[in-house]
């Protein structure tokens, strides 16, 4: 049990286009869903907080404009990067916890490479 | 000061040794704790979760908490060059249910 799965797992777009990302909890219903970016020998930057039916918490410095974050279902979370630009390109991660303070398990990950 | 503290290593031991991972954090309030492993280009995986005072063990894997000291450690034994890889600790906030990382430290097992 406990399966996140993230979709797409590569994408490659042109600067100024916009780019959604899927987050999927396969085996369980997952009240909030976290957002995480990870560059080069980094470590995981969480970029907002979501839980189901309300607005994503960001972190400061993410710009909510441009990270759109929606989880409008217990099994779904998307992030769309709007008018991506290089400098966007990263790694992005999803995960997912059943409740206050549990665990959460992670998708696969998406490679975002602006071009 | 940074939420979650890590040696980033590389942290370098012989295989069948012990490998002692160590994490602080600064939110004395936090509840719920992690470590996970991540490999090289992947995301994440769940080790351990610990939310109490004291060891929890799993296999080869022992985590220890100590919420007076803000200090919780990973210990894995009989290591294995499987088990090389960055290991990150989690802390979740106390008010916030967020979920915030360590630098990770870099483990290598050679055999």
């Amino acid at each position: 049990g406990a399966v996140v799965s993230q979709h797409p797992s590569w994408v490659i777009c042109k600067s100024g286009t916009s780019v959604k990302i899927e987050c999927r909890s396969l085996d369980f219903q997952a009240t909030t869903m976290f957002w995480y970016r990870q560059f080069p020998k980094q470590s995981l930057m969480l970029m907002a907080t979501s839980n189901e039916g309300s607005k994503a918490t960001y972190e400061q410095g993410v710009e909510k404009d441009k990270f759109l974050i929606n989880h409008a279902s217990l099994t779904l979370s998307t992030l769309t990067v709007t008018s991506a630009h290089p400098e966007d390109s990263s790694f992005y991660i999803c995960s997912a916890s059943r409740g206050w303070n549990t665990e959460a398990f992670f998708g696969q990950g998406t490679r975002l490479t602006v071009v | 000061q940074k939420e979650v503290e890590q040696n980033s290593g590389p942290l370098s031991v012989p295989e069948g040794a012990i490998a002692s991972l160590n994490c602080t954090y600064s939110d004395r309030g936090s509840q719920s704790f992690f470590w996970y492993r991540q490999y090289s280009g992947k995301s994440p995986e769940l080790i351990m979760f610990i939310y109490s005072n004291g060891d929890k063990e799993d296999g080869r894997f022992t985590a220890q908490l100590n919420k007076a000291s803000q200090y919780v450690s990973l210990l894995i034994r009989d290591s294995q060059p499987s088990d090389s890889a960055t290991y990150l600790c989690a802390v979740n906030g106390y008010n916030n249910n967020d979920m915030r990382f360590g630098a990770g430290t870099r483990l290598t097992v050679k055999p």
